[in-house]
């Protein structure tokens, strides 16, 4: 069966420290992978994908998401965090063969401390 | 540019009460369109799915349906609510070519059910 996972229910990090925040993910042949980002009371908003090349993908507000095939992972990263980072995180793998329905991982609340 | 909308922002009905949400898309022609629902702030459970007008398919048992009665509109309904249809409802659509079926959210519905 298809699935995500994201091991960590909440993520606590300085302002200006780096941040990652983690998942994990089970399906059968290549998957296509995404972060979403969500604000309190607000929809989902598209933060990056990977569907094939680099294993390193830039997405928008300066993150990035690192591929990894082997340890089936795709942790979402950012350099240095900002106090307006703070948000819950959700991890998606899209399955083509499957009328390309999205799995979602449970969310990370990700907390910036100035 | 592609825009979607959902109303109402926020809605309390009785148990009992019927639901009807609304769900548009804008910029762009035959989507595939998501019913989403989140319960305490986390994880996504998707409730319906459509491919084109008139097709909808049902992801889990319940009391909810949905329809599609044009191309880029999605309505989201009940008979008799319960308790349990309380939560945040979310729209997303998402289009076959050249974007590898990236899913777009609208900004939700947030139901309580009294």
């Amino acid at each position: 069966a298809q699935s995500v996972a994201q091991p960590e229910d909440q993520v606590n990090v300085a302002e200006g420290n780096p941040l990652t925040v983690k998942c994990t993910y089970s399906v059968s042949g290549n998957p296509y992978l995404f972060w979403y980002v969500q604000y309190p009371n607000r929809g989902l908003q598209f933060l990056l994908k990977y569907i094939t090349g680099d294993n390193l993908v830039k997405g928008s507000y300066g993150f990035e998401a690192e591929f990894n095939k082997s340890q089936t992972s795709f942790h979402l990263k950012k350099p240095s965090a900002l106090v307006s980072d703070s948000a819950l995180y959700f991890c998606a793998v899209r399955v083509p063969w499957n009328f390309n329905k999205f799995y979602f991982g449970s969310g990370t609340k990700l907390n910036v401390k100035p | 540019s592609q825009t979607i909308h959902q109303w109402p922002a926020t809605l309390v009905q009785p148990v009992g009460s019927p639901l009807s949400l609304e769900c548009t898309v804008e910029g762009t022609s035959n989507p595939n369109l998501y019913w989403y629902r989140q319960a305490a702030g986390r994880g996504l459970q998707l409730l319906f799915y459509s491919v084109g007008i008139g097709q909808i398919s049902s992801e889990v048992p319940q009391n909810l349906s949905a329809s599609r009665p044009q191309d880029r509109q999605f309505i989201l309904s009940s008979k008799k609510l319960l308790l349990s249809d309380s939560g945040f409802y979310l729209c997303a659509w998402s289009v076959l070519a050249g974007d590898f079926e990236t899913q777009y959210f609208g900004p939700g519905t947030r139901l309580l059910v009294l």
